[in-house]
């Protein structure tokens, strides 16, 4: 069976600061896809990034990146130097190729809180 | 160049009543899916068409939720006799839809936060 799963339920920073957002994975399927969204306070959940199982390269994108590890069945997402628009709750999310349907398991999200 | 749209965005119904949640998907995307988000809670996975056709409802949580696709557009969620149980954000999604071996990344419409009283 699918699952997520992300142990920091809330992270506070002061702006500038790094901060990574843990995701670990669960899945019986050799082929894959990992996703992150992230959740502002208007509700709407804002495509980040896709993975699949093929590619463990990290990936860099401004001030964010993301460490993909099959060994450790982790995917973790960085912000470097935080702002205070990225107070969010951020949701890792998988999806089997070999499942049913397209559909995306969720963990239950952390939420950031990045103070000025 | 529109998102997904969903209305209402917000519903409040009395126990019992029935109501129908619409979600627009976002023009030319084959699948759409819908998600139930309980507070402090990430997205659970409802139902997924895939055209019209329904392929996936196995996270409907009883035989009161109700999901249709006419016309590969438009989708409507349907709860009958709605319980407190049922309060939540219905999240609709819709993607390109260009198969499993793709994984093609949903986009996600603002929610409609269903109350029941």
């Amino acid at each position: 069976a699918q699952k997520v799963t992300q142990a920091q339920t809330e992270i506070s920073v002061v702006e500038k600061e790094d901060v990574t957002l843990d995701c670990v994975y669960e899945t019986r399927d050799t082929t894959y896809y990992l996703f992150w969204y992230k959740q502002p306070p208007s509700g709407e959940l804002v495509f980040l990034i896709r993975r699949n199982s093929f590619d463990e390269q990290n990936e860099i994108s401004g001030r964010y990146s993301w460490n993909f590890q099959k060994s450790t069945s982790s995917f973790n997402f960085t912000i470097t130097a935080s702002q205070v628009v990225d107070s969010a709750v951020y949701f890792c999310a998988l999806s089997e190729r070999g499942g049913g349907s397209e559909k995306l398991v969720f963990g239950k999200g952390t939420k950031l809180t990045v103070n000025p | 160049g529109a998102g997904v749209s969903q209305s209402p965005r917000y519903k409040v119904a009395k126990r019992g009543q029935d109501v129908a949640l619409r979600c627009d998907p976002i023009s030319g995307h084959v699948s759409l899916f819908w998600y139930q988000q309980a507070l402090g809670q990430g997205p659970e996975f409802l139902t997924y068409f895939q055209n019209e056709a329904q392929l996936d409802k196995s996270g409907l949580p009883s035989d009161r939720f109700f999901a249709e696709r006419p016309e590969g557009s438009v989708s409507t969620l349907k709860i009958q006799r709605t319980q407190q149980e049922d309060s939540a954000v219905y999240l609709c999604a819709s993607s390109l839809g260009r198969g499993r071996s793709v994984g093609d990344e949903q986009y996600f419409g603002p929610g409609t936060r269903l109350t029941v009283t």
